[in-house]
């Protein structure tokens, strides 16, 4: 059973400041490493697949980092804006067999006027 | 934006009955698949389909599990019997490039089995 855990379960954070939090995942057997946003009623939206050990993605405000060796990927969310608060889900594929994507619980993010 | 179409978006049925979840993904997209959120957990892989067959599947998708492409477009997850704990929110995503490709999601469909 693969075990994807993400850190912190929940985070205040004042409008306009930074934020990160961390996704961990098995180092061994690695093939992707998938970051969505995920907002009240509506679907999970894709941020970010990342299949290289060192690769660094960016979107506008938000960016990710990727340690394949180590088993953990951080995100990070500058300068937060109230539209920033969402779930984030990170997800993570070892390569074929019966698991699909396997999920983290999210991390809630909640910004603060 | 192309949009991956649930339908229904709540259903509730009897245990022991058959339920049709239907999903149309988005038109070139070749990787279809289906997953589950049980309240309060994570989100669980079922199944994945490309070129008319299951590539992958997990241990949830037993042999009361079942899906379709009937028609080029629709995408369909059949649950023969269900039980109560098969009540959760399913999703149908899909995707261009598999699993190096990110999923586009549908809404969902919140399944209740009573």
């Amino acid at each position: 059973i693969l075990n994807v855990e993400q850190s912190p379960q929940s985070l205040h954070v004042q409008e306009g400041d930074s934020t990160n939090f961390t996704c961990s995942f098995p180092s061994s057997n690695f093939y992707a490493l998938h970051w969505y946003r995920w907002e009240t009623a509506k679907s999970p939206e894709a941020l970010f697949v990342m299949t290289l050990n060192g690769d660094e993605k960016k979107k506008g405000r938000i960016s990710a980092t990727l340690n394949t060796k180590e088993g953990y990927s951080y995100l990070y969310i500058k300068g937060s804006q109230p539209e920033d608060s969402a779930t984030y889900l990170c997800a993570f594929y070892s390569g074929g067999g019966a698991d699909g994507l396997t999920f983290g619980k999210g991390t809630h993010l909640i910004i603060q006027p | 934006e192309p949009e991956v179409t649930q339908t229904p978006s709540h259903q509730v049925t009897q245990m022991g009955q058959e339920v049709i979840l239907r999903c149309v993904p988005i038109s070139n997209h070749l990787y279809f698949y289906w997953y589950r959120q049980i309240l309060g957990q994570k989100v669980e892989f079922l199944v994945s389909f490309y070129n008319n067959e299951i590539s992958e599947k997990s241990e949830i998708f037993d042999d009361q599990f079942s899906v379709e492409r009937p028609d080029g477009s629709n995408f369909t997850l059949k649950i023969r019997s269900t039980k109560l704990e098969d009540s959760a929110m399913y999703f149908c995503a899909s995707s261009e490039a598999g699993q190096v490709g990110g999923y586009t999601f549908g809404s969902g469909t919140r399944l209740t089995v009573v």
